[in-house]
């Protein structure tokens, strides 16, 4: 079973700083995507990322992929309180599989005014 | 164009009952997953299903729990005599074709069941 974790778990920053969210695991994916959720919703899909070392950007929101794809960043700049919420990282096993995705535990970010 | 409905959005229930919680995908989106979040966890795969197949129910608990995706209808996941530990929030996600690992799943906004 492949794992991923998520760093930290918590994080409450005030409004305008930046911050940098991890997702680690000991397995190779064929590709990383970070979900928003809000409470009571279900996930957004923020971005996917497929190839090692790829960068994405998505306004203030920067994603990386690790070189070898088993691990993963978001980093916000100027963060805003419209960006509370549960972020999480899901990778996708071998496209053979499907769209099953295992999901990290979640980084919970609160931006304080 | 409307996106993944769930429902109920909240399903109380006593243990030994029935849950069944609904499903209708996205217009034009002929694949199911199941996803459940436990407090305090993220989610976790349960089943993937097409128009009256089950692709891979490889995270379906052995017992008590089953879904179906008819030809006509929306897809259902049935939990029998429910236990206090069944209770979390359950997502379903569509999705267009066979999703490969860059496709994208649109989630619903979940049903939080309770077990009392």
């Amino acid at each position: 079973t492949q794992l991923l974790e998520q760093s930290p778990q918590f994080l409450s920053i005030q409004e305008g700083e930046n911050l940098t969210v991890y997702c680690n695991s000991s397995s190779v994916f064929s590709s990383l995507q970070w979900y928003r959720q809000e409470p009571g919703e279900g996930p957004v899909l923020l971005v996917t990322v497929v190839t090692g070392g790829e960068v994405k950007k998505l306004k203030r929101l920067t994603f990386q992929f690790g070189d070898a794809r088993k691990d993963s960043s978001l980093h916000i700049t100027a963060a805003q309180p419209g960006d509370t919420g549960l972020y999480l990282c899901a990778g996708a096993e071998r496209e053979t599989s499907g769209s099953r995705l295992t999901f990290g535990e979640g980084t919970q970010l609160t931006v304080n005014p | 164009n409307a996106g993944v409905m769930q429902n109920p959005r909240h399903l109380v229930r006593r243990r030994g009952q029935e849950a069944r919680l609904r499903c209708s995908p996205m217009k034009g989106h002929s694949h199911v997953y199941w996803y459940r979040q436990l407090p305090e966890e993220g989610l976790k795969f349960m089943v993937y299903l097409q128009k009256e197949n089950i692709i891979d129910e490889s995270g379906m608990p052995k017992e008590r729990f089953s879904a179906e995706f008819p030809k006509e209808g929306p897809s259902i996941l049935r939990i029998q005599q429910v236990v206090r530990g069944d209770s979390a929030a359950y997502f379903c996600a569509s999705s267009p074709m066979w999703a490969t690992a860059n496709e994208k799943l649109f989630f619903g906004s979940g049903t939080q069941l309770s077990v009392l």
